[in-house]
């Protein structure tokens, strides 16, 4: 299957400040990218869908100046946490979909955690 | 109610046995289903992926779906410990948008 790479692994932040995750596809166009978020023993629960260059789509109930998303060129895609707070320790995971494909491919998530 | 419900288990049987792990869901738009399996702290990794109704083979594990009774299985012969993991249920509408179930806890014992 196709390489969706996600940068960091995992990350600790102080409480207050931002914190960008990265997503990206490494052999193919993803036109669509979608971002996850798992708290633990839960599933995942989508959170927003990319398209590039247009504005995210948010599912209701997260906060779209909170989690800013980017998707500015058809292989990366960047989640940034602003102002995180210890309620935002999750794992973060995304999800590529190229051009006329049915299958997302996913990465291997970050784990952020806000102390 | 949940568009998407998964017994979350836990899951324990001994290595060989035939492993049932099922979900059930509530939108009939849904046409795309998958099932992952995800290990501890890694981010899910698709093993079978089907379109709409009917069954779907790969080695060890079968993958059903029943759109008449908005069901879906997935079936491993022949079980390893290296099976050990959370296993997921996604479905959608739409391509690569998916809802998850919350993921069935599986050991197998040597």
């Amino acid at each position: 299957g196709a390489v969706v790479s996600q940068h960091p692994s995992w990350v600790i932040c102080k409480s207050g400040t931002s914190v960008k995750i990265e997503c990206r596809s490494l052999d193919f166009q993803a036109t669509t990218m979608f971002w996850y978020r798992q708290f633990p023993k839960q599933s995942l629960m989508l959170m927003a869908t990319s398209n590039e260059g247009s504005k995210a789509t948010y599912e209701q109930g997260v906060e779209k100046d909170k989690f800013l998303i980017n998707h500015a060129s058809l292989t990366l895609s960047t989640l940034t946490v602003t102002s995180a707070h210890p309620e935002d320790s999750s794992f973060y995971i995304c999800s590529a979909l190229g051009a006329g494909n049915t299958e997302a491919f996913f990465g291997q998530g970050t784990r952020l955690t806000v102390v | 109610q949940k568009e998407v419900e998964q017994d979350p288990g836990p899951l324990s049987v001994p290595e060989g046995a035939i492993v049932s792990l099922n979900c059930t869901y509530s939108n009939s738009a849904f046409q795309y289903f998958m099932w992952y399996r995800q290990y501890s702290r890694k981010g899910p990794e698709l093993l079978m992926y089907t379109y709409s109704s009917g069954n779907k083979e790969d080695g060890r594990f079968t993958a059903q779906v029943d759109k008449s009774s908005k069901y879906i299985s997935l079936f491993i012969r022949d079980s390893q410990p290296s099976d050990s993991a959370t296993y997921l249920c996604a479905m959608g509408a739409n391509a690569g948008k998916s809802t998850f179930g919350d993921g069935t806890t599986l050991t197998v014992k040597p």
